[in-house]
Formats: structure tokens, C-alpha cells, sequence
């Protein structure tokens, strides 16, 4: 079964451009959220969707930011403009809609995004 | 507002020894779920072991065991025989009231761990 799987792996982009990082989570799983974490901060939370509906979009930093998950399958995260301290890895994480025990959450590996 | 403290940034560990990961929290809630994670250099976020706040009993899987101490608000987590493979960045997190949907995490600044032969 394949895992979460994040593109780009790493983004290279310059102050007042746009890029989109797209997420793809494990099939059948509900529950998506955005994590980032920026140089020398922790991770946090960005938003969670339920199938294709924003649950919580607390962590969203500002108008810059745009998530989406058309039809409920993969979200896109879109940075317009990109600002120097957007710069971090995005992880994505996905987790099924009736969720075990654990509450486990299923993690990609990050886009790393880089703006100069 | 919760807070997730892990006061080590980085530390070595010899090859099949144990280690202990600190991890502090503070929060509110009642309920909640506190969280391991192993982050290898290839990125993703692996996650290890889990504990409920009202599980007495500590949480083991495998060479991993939480050490769950309430009143101190501490989740240490303790790698035993330890092996090359397990040098990584080790994150401790929690997630919000377990009544409350969806699994918010907040996270620690994280340890990295390397074991040396």
C-alpha cells in the first residue's frame, strides 16, 4: 500500500512568486492535514480536512495561503505570493475517517520550499 | 494553550545501549494523547508509540517504551538496545482533548539522536 506521497520534494522559488504543493493521501483515508515546519521552529499545524470539507484551518498563517482537496482525494497547498519566511518543509499526513486507538497520523516525507 | 517541551537538541548514544528522550507537556485537558515520532534523513515522519492520559499502564512497542509520569506532566521516551538505524531527529507530540475531532498535533522542537558503533 502506497504511503503519503508529497510534490515537489523541494521548491525553489523567489520572494512574490507562487508555487503549489500537492499531497496525496493513503487511499481511503479521510482525515488530511498540512503541518510546516519553519527554520528553527517547531512543527504546526496548518489544517485538516474531512474528505473534501476544512474541519480546521486554525493554523493557516494568513490570506497567502490556500488549501484545497477537491473531490476528498489529494489537497494542494497553494503560497500566492511566497514571502521569505514561508520558507520550511510542508508535511502533509493523512489518517482513516474512524480512527484507531492511537489516532496515528500518516506522515510524507515534506516538500521542502525555499524562497530567496 | 498546549505546549510540548523537549530539552535535549541533540545526543549520542552508543550502539546497544538504552537512551532516554525527554519530553514535558502542559496542558489543560483532561484527555489527551501524547505521541513519538522518528524522523530518518529521508524525511517522512515515522511514528512510534502512543499514550493516553488515562492509560495506567506505560506504552511499549517493541525496543520502545513510554515513560508516562502524569503528575510530573513528562512522556520520556526510552529506546532500548539501541541500533545504528535508529539515528534520527525524535519528536514528542500531543494532541488536543481526545473528545474534540480530528488529530490536531502539537509538537516538540524535537532530539536528534545518533548512535555511534
Amino acid at each position: 500500500e502506497a504511503g503519503v506521497t508529497q510534490f515537489p520534494s523541494h521548491s525553489v522559488i523567489e520572494k512574490g512568486q507562487t508555487v503549489t504543493l500537492r499531497c496525496d493521501p493513503i487511499s481511503g483515508h479521510d482525515n488530511l492535514y498540512w503541518y510546516r515546519r519553519v527554520m528553527g521552529k517547531e512543527i504546526k499545524f496548518l489544517l485538516h480536512f474531512v474528505k473534501e470539507s476544512k474541519q480546521d484551518e486554525s493554523g493557516m498563517p494568513n490570506n497567502r495561503f490556500l488549501a484545497e482537496r477537491t473531490g476528498g482525494t489529494y489537497s494542494t497547498l497553494k503560497v500566492q505570493p511566497a514571502e521569505l519566511e514561508d520558507s520550511g518543509v510542508y508535511f502533509c499526513a493523512s489518517s482513516p475517517g474512524q480512527m484507531a486507538n492511537t489516532g496515528e497520523l500518516f506522515f510524507g516525507e515534506g516538500s521542502r520550499l525555499t524562497v530567496l | 494553550a498546549q505546549k510540548i517541551t523537549q530539552t535535549q537538541p541533540g545526543m549520542f548514544v552508543q550502539e546497544k545501549e538504552a537512551v532516554t528522550l525527554d519530553c514535558t507537556y502542559d496542558t489543560s485537558d483532561q484527555s489527551y494523547g501524547l505521541f513519538w515520532y522518528k524522523q530518518p534523513s529521508s524525511g517522512e515522519m515515522i511514528f512510534l508509540i502512543y499514550q493516553g492520559s488515562y492509560d495506567e499502564q506505560n506504552a511499549t512497542e517493541g525496543r520502545y517504551s513510554l515513560n508516562f509520569q502524569k503528575a510530573r506532566k513528562s512522556a520520556n521516551l526510552v529506546i532500548s538496545a539501541s541500533q545504528l538505524g535508529d539515528s534520527a531527529m525524535y519528536f514528542c507530540a500531543m494532541r488536543e482533548s481526545l473528545k474534540a475531532a480530528g488529530n490536531k498535533l502539537t509538537f516538540g522542537g524535537g532530539t536528534r539522536v545518533l548512535v555511534k558503533p
